[in-house]
């Protein structure tokens, strides 16, 4: 296996604009997870799904934060409209019950 | 309540050294132990995982040494080497109340550099 996949792995893009970050996870995980990391704040979990079902957005930082997994191979985080504090490091994971999360390699996001 | 407290944020150890990471957590609910390490550039990838059933676990030279009581862990990295230089991330996982419920709950990390 792959492992979990992020696309894109740079993003740079100006303020106010529509950023989308993409996950394939591992074949056969059942929870997908979208952390951020920032120097200041460390790996903060965002949201996380379980069958493709939102579980707990709680981290979600605002409502121009949003996420999706219409199936078990694909989910999206999206940022309408993008801000400069909004730079850092996106990961995605997935897992399964019982087992540690897998983590992608990350996409780098800053906005100018 | 699902908090990690990780300490020191920043290390440094000779060649050879012992490095040692601490955490700390609250919630008796976790169940599930794992350190994550992370390289510049990549994502965090899990290193060595305990459970509480366990006092100790061993894998090379990496140990985690779990105080159920005291509510603490640790990693300590033996005869560190350069490459170990890294950032360290303790975590705890809890299956909580809720279907699906799964909540892991990571350290604000520690950066090891080892010397020459």
């Amino acid at each position: 296996d792959a492992g979990v996949i992020q696309s894109p792995r740079h993003e740079v893009t100006e303020m106010g604009q529509e950023v989308t970050l993409r996950c394939k996870p591992i074949s056969g995980h059942d929870y997908l997870f979208w952390y951020r990391q920032t120097m200041m704040r460390g790996l903060e979990l965002l949201i996380y799904f379980n069958n493709n079902v939102p579980i707990d957005d709680s981290g979600m930082p605002e409502d121009r934060f949003s996420a999706k997994m219409p199936n078990a191979s694909f989910s999206t985080l999206k940022i309408q409209p993008s801000e400069p504090r909004d730079s850092a490091v996106y990961f995605c994971a997935s897992g399964q019950t019982n087992t540690e999360a897998f983590f992608g390699q990350g996409t780098r996001l800053t906005v100018v | 309540q699902q908090q990690v407290k990780q300490s020191p944020q920043s290390l440094i150890v000779q060649k050879g050294g012992i490095s040692i990471i601490n955490c700390a957590y609250e919630n008796t609910a976790f169940d599930y132990f794992p350190w994550y390490q992370q390289f510049p550039g990549k994502g965090p990838a899990l290193l060595i995982a305990i459970r509480p059933d366990v006092s100790e676990k061993k894998e090379g030279r990496f140990t985690i040494s779990f105080n159920k009581s005291a509510k603490q862990f640790s990693l300590h990295i033996m005869d560190s080497q350069p490459g170990d230089s890294a950032t360290y991330f303790c975590a705890a996982r809890g299956l909580f109340s809720g279907a699906g419920s799964y909540q892991l709950t990571f350290g604000k990390g520690t950066k090891l550099s080892v010397i020459p």
